[in-house]
């Protein structure tokens, strides 16, 4: 079965600063992936979706940017970090266009 | 464009009592429904699916949920409530017409009372 991983768990880190976030896929290939932030424990958000190695969809203007390397690699990065960057990072890929699934996620505070 | 409405910010159930969480929806084609559960800072778990066939879909848990379509309603049910689980329930809905995006509601917190 397919299985979803994201890293790191958790990160703080200082305004201004440069992030990257993993997500990493395993047991299955070609998979839509997204990637969605959660702020203050509610509603889902989605930043960015890819339907293949280098194509990436945004959804919403901001300063992040996302990648797809490979197959099963989806990068989420800023240059900069702001404050309203903080939030719960969650990665999500879909097979057959009806469910997503999703990673553990990744908390990060901007600060 | 497709949306999705959880109307009850928060639903408040004691234990061994049936519960409902709210969903409507609106989309122009034929929806496929979902409901996913979110336990504090966990990733969503996917409960169950609603595509094509029976109105009354079973799911993870013991969840059930009901395609309602002249409502344009999608409630999740569970006969009787356990206190694990309380946790955040997200409605979503994708037009499978319009591509591959879900859209989610904003999230119903389900408090279960021993």
């Amino acid at each position: 079965s397919q299985t979803i991983h994201q890293w790191p768990a958790t990160l703080v880190q200082p305004v201004g600063s440069p992030l990257s976030l993993e997500c990493t896929v395993e047991g299955t290939s070609n998979p839509n992936l997204y990637w969605y932030r959660q702020a203050a424990g509610r509603g889902l958000q989605l930043l960015f979706y890819s339907v293949g190695i280098g194509q990436i969809s945004s959804e919403v203007p901001q300063n992040l940017s996302a990648s797809r390397p490979q197959d099963r690699q989806f990068i989420l990065s800023s240059k900069k970090l702001l404050l309203s960057d903080s939030g719960f990072y969650l990665c999500a890929l879909d097979r057959d266009k009806k469910t997503q699934y999703f990673g553990p996620g990744t908390r990060l505070l901007v600060l | 464009a497709q949306s999705v409405a959880q109307p009850e910010d928060q639903v408040n159930v004691a234990e061994g009592n049936p519960l409902t969480v709210k969903c409507t929806y609106s989309v122009s084609g034929n929806p496929y429904l979902f409901w996913y559960v979110q336990y504090p800072n966990r990733g969503l778990q996917f409960l169950l699916k609603y595509i094509t066939g029976d109105n009354l879909v079973k799911g993870s848990y013991g969840f059930e949920a009901e395609f309602n379509k002249s409502q344009t309603s999608f409630h999740l049910k569970k006969p009787s409530a356990l206190v694990s689980d309380s946790a955040l329930y997200f409605c979503a809905v994708r037009d499978p017409r319009q591509g591959n995006m879900l859209t989610f509601g904003g999230g119903t917190r389900l408090m279960v009372k021993p």
